[in-house]
């Protein structure tokens, strides 16, 4: 069974500061996606990474792919507000189904 | 705004009863997915269908079973409720097989309430 598992579980921050939440498994993906959930809502994809070592940037995020593709990592810089959300990594094998295994997820709080 | 429609948005029943959720997808999109998100498991995959077949199967119990019909919505049937069957159960889509990602989007989710 793969597993994924993401840390730090929670996470409370000031508007401004930076933060990195790693995603990590003993598991090769063929890809990796991070979605962002809103509570009572479906997740929002916000990046599928592929390639080991990839790096790829949306404004303030970072994700980057472990050159391994057994981990990954979100940095988000000068966080704000509207960053509040549970951010998920999930992770497909590729044999033949395109089943994603999810992490527990990173809860991030940004105080105003 | 995904694409992918799930109804009903919220649904409260009681223990051995019997429900049906059901999904649309993006249009577009062949193969549908069946996900079940607790407080305890996290989001957890339970079935995956391609244009009508079954696809694939996690940890789906035998009380549930899934179809994908020929205009492609999908229904998911879950009966002999328990209280633990309560969670969040959401559909997610996406365009088929493609190495090497299939990115799927998720619907809005069906809020379950089993007392």
């Amino acid at each position: 069974t793969q597993l994924l598992e993401q840390s730090p579980q929670f996470l409370s921050i000031q508007e401004g500061e930076n933060l990195t939440v790693y995603c990590n498994s003993s598991s090769v993906f063929s890809s990796l996606q991070w979605y962002r959930q809103e509570p009572g809502e479906g997740p929002v994809l916000l990046v599928t990474v592929v390639t080991g070592g990839e790096v790829k940037k949306l404004k303030r995020l970072t994700f980057q792919f472990g050159d391994a593709r057994k981990d990954s990592s979100l940095h988000i810089t000068a966080a704000q507000p509207g960053d509040t959300g549970l951010y998920l990594c999930a992770g497909q094998s590729g044999a033949g189904s395109y089943q994603l295994t999810f992490g527990k997820g990173t809860k991030l709080s940004v105080i105003p | 705004d995904s694409g992918v429609t799930q109804t009903p948005k919220h649904l409260i029943t009681a223990t051995g009863q019997r429900v049906t959720l059901r999904c649309s997808p993006r249009s577009g999109d062949l193969s549908v997915y069946w996900y079940q998100q607790s407080l305890d498991q996290g989001l957890q995959f339970l079935i995956q269908y391609y244009n009508g077949e079954e696809r694939a199967k996690g940890n789906i119990l035998e009380r549930f079973s899934a179809q994908q019909f020929p205009d492609l919505h999908s229904e998911l049937n879950l009966s002999s409720l328990e209280l633990g069957d309560s969670a969040l159960y959401f559909c997610a889509s996406s365009v088929g097989f493609f190495r090497p990602a299939s990115e799927q989007y998720f619907g809005p989710g069906t809020r379950l309430t089993v007392t």
